[in-house]
This record gives structure tokens, C-alpha cells and sequence, in this order.
């Protein structure tokens, strides 16, 4: 059974906090990602990568970054938390192909106050 | 980069009758086009994909039709049941692109 794990379920920061939001998938996949999800919204991606230390912007990368130092774990870092960061995260892995099922994890809500 | 737009935000149907939920993309490259279904609480699960050398896919009550010209693609859920009440993304990649774009959603409720 293949698996997306996120670190956490619920995550409650206070603003200007440093936050570190962790993903492990156990698939040897080499593309990950980091969405965030807001009603009316839809997914909308804030970075991927598709190697070791390789990282790309997506759609709404301001006020985050990320790390990949092993292949099986992708971290989303909110450098100072602000309230509107407040949203749930998911993390997806897919293969190198790309074009075939990508695997979410369960997702973190993140509350920042 | 690829840009996914889908229609409508919300669809409510009575139990047994069709849904369908449509997607338009930007970039002629792509060529995999899958749908995810996201119950309440859960996380997203792909339901059916469609490539695009084909112009139409079946499992059982759902379906997934692909106009490349007009750059479109719709799922179609038939005799509707409320265990189909969730959140349908729909999504567009080309592969070599290495992202995963998706739209913004359809809120389906099944009213009993």
C-alpha cells in the first residue's frame, strides 16, 4: 500500500513563528509537491520538486520555502507565519513520467494566530 | 504554464440523476487528464484518467470525455448515489512539464 504521510494532522502557530510542515512518501517517487487548499480555491500549488536539492516555484510560493535533502522527504517551511497562511496542506508525490496517478497525503490544517 | 478552469463550483443533483463537471486546459501539450475525488476530511483519490489518444473512458458509472481541439474535458457520473457527494478536482499535466495542475473544484452534493 503505497503512502503519503504528513507530519501532522492539525498545527496551531503563532504569527512571526517559524513553522516546518514534513512529507514522506514511501514510493521512490521523484516529484513532490506542496498545495495548499482553500474553499472556492481549489488546489493551488506553491512548490514542487523533481529531484534531490532541485526546487520550482509554483502558483503562490511567496512566503514559503522548501527543502528536499533525501529523495523520500519534501519540507514546506513558512519562514514568519502570518494569519492568512492559515489553510490546510497537502503534499503530493507522483513519478518521474508524471503523467499517471500522483498520491496526496492526509493533510495538515494549519492555524496561525 | 498550464492553466485548468472548471465548471460549475457547486452542482447539486437528486439521487439518481446525471452530473457532469467541465474542464477547460491552455496548454496543448498536455496529455494526461485525471479526475480526483475528495470525500469530506479525506484526501484527494484519483477516480478515472483519460490520455490523450483517447477520446473517451468508462468504469462502471462514471466517464470522462477529452475534446483536444477545443481543449476541454468533462466526468460524467450517472445514476447518482449520496456516497458520490464530495469535491471533484479535476487536472492536466503534459508529463515533461513535471507539474500537476489542477482546477478549482466542484462541490457535488446528492440530495437523497
Amino acid at each position: 500500500d503505497v503512502k503519503v504521510t504528513q507530519s501532522s494532522r492539525y498545527l496551531v502557530k503563532r504569527t512571526g513563528e517559524k513553522v516546518f510542515l514534513e512529507c514522506v512518501q514511501d514510493m521512490d517517487h521523484e516529484n513532490m509537491f506542496w498545495y495548499r487548499q482553500d474553499p472556492g480555491l481549489g488546489l493551488r500549488l506553491i512548490y514542487f520538486s523533481y529531484d534531490v536539492k532541485m526546487k520550482e516555484k509554483g502558483d503562490i510560493p511567496e512566503g514559503y520555502s522548501v527543502s528536499r535533502e533525501k529523495k523520500e522527504r519534501f519540507s514546506l517551511i513558512l519562514e514568519s507565519a502570518s494569519t492568512n497562511q492559515t489553510s490546510m496542506y497537502l503534499c503530493a508525490s507522483l513519478p518521474f513520467q508524471g503523467n499517471t496517478e500522483a498520491f496526496f497525503g492526509q493533510g495538515t490544517r494549519l492555524t496561525v494566530v | 504554464g498550464e492553466n485548468v478552469e472548471q465548471h460549475p463550483s457547486t452542482l447539486s443533483v437528486q439521487e439518481g440523476d446525471s452530473a457532469v463537471i467541465k474542464c477547460t486546459y491552455s496548454d496543448s501539450a498536455s496529455n494526461y487528464f485525471p479526475w480526483y475525488k475528495q470525500e469530506l476530511g479525506k484526501r484527494p483519490q484519483l477516480i478515472i484518467d483519460i490520455r490523450s489518444n483517447v477520446g473517451e473512458k468508462k468504469d462502471q458509472r462514471i466517464a470522462v470525455t477529452l475534446n483536444k481541439t477545443a481543449k476541454h474535458f468533462s466526468l460524467h457520473i450517472t445514476e447518482t448515489q449520496p456516497e458520490d457527494s464530495a469535491v471533484y478536482f479535476c487536472a492536466a499535466t503534459s508529463g515533461s512539464a513535471r507539474q500537476l495542475t489542477f482546477g478549482s473544484g466542484t462541490q457535488l452534493t446528492v440530495l437523497p
